[in-house]
């Protein structure tokens, strides 16, 4: 199985909306609703932002939303802040209880 | 709160085993609805999925780690661990435990990550 193909950076000013790729086969992203989205800051774990391409666990603002279409599944931050400046990957399950994650998107607040 | 710790050396040598415990605390190993797993990311790159298991000890491992990758659960203690034959530089990362959906397979909850050197 081979990652998930996300733009290695991402930018928008404060305010504004900005939305990151996430591309797939038809094996995984494809082939399953089951996209997640992960924002990791600095040497901290990464956080579940979305799930289930669209959904939000409690208390992740609605700002961020997520979707997809055929092979390509995609995060939109809007209203950008300045504490959304970090890393954003990508992650899908890819059959056979396997899951398959992007090489990541730095997002940076202009 | 749902908390998970890894432990394990720090440093392993060239051709030899990486050893890691995940404990969890909080909350219950022993969950029909969720997966527990390891992820990786090596210094300054992405994230990598290692592997998953169940509290049944049932194990899904990644295609290209599998011929030396060995997952297991021990739910007296609610750990689980995985060892790491032959590592190489390569290997050196941050590993994560997590919680993973039964279901999409995402990670709703982390451990703090530790990070393993391969070095002689």
């Amino acid at each position: 199985q081979s990652a998930l193909t996300q733009p290695p950076s991402a930018s928008g000013s404060p305010g504004q909306s900005v939305t990151i790729s996430c591309t797939g086969t038809s094996s995984d992203v494809g082939g399953y609703n089951y996209v997640s989205w992960y924002q990791q800051h600095p040497g901290k774990a990464p956080k579940l932002i979305i799930y289930e391409v669209s959904k939000r666990p409690s208390g992740v603002p609605d700002r961020f939303s997520g979707s997809k279409s055929g092979n390509t599944a995609s995060l939109t931050v809007s209203g950008l802040q300045a504490e959304d400046e970090t890393d954003f990957y990508c992650s899908s399950y890819a059959g056979n209880n396997n899951v398959v994650f992007g090489g990541g998107t730095k997002l940076t607040v202009l | 709160q749902l908390q998970l710790q890894e432990s394990g050396p720090g440093l392993v040598k060239p051709s030899e085993t990486l050893s890691l415990t995940c404990t969890v605390s909080g909350g219950s190993i022993i969950t029909k609805s969720y997966y527990w797993g390891w992820i990786r990311q090596p210094p300054g790159k992405g994230l990598e999925w290692i592997g998953t298991m169940f509290y049944t000890g049932v194990s899904y491992y990644s295609p290209s780690l599998k011929s030396r990758l060995t997952m297991s659960v021990d739910t007296s203690k609610s750990q689980f661990s995985l060892k790491l034959t032959s590592v190489t530089a390569a290997d050196t990362a941050v590993y994560y435990c997590t919680r993973l959906g039964y279901n999409d397979g995402s990670g709703d909850y982390w451990g703090q990550g530790t990070l393993v050197t391969v070095s002689s």
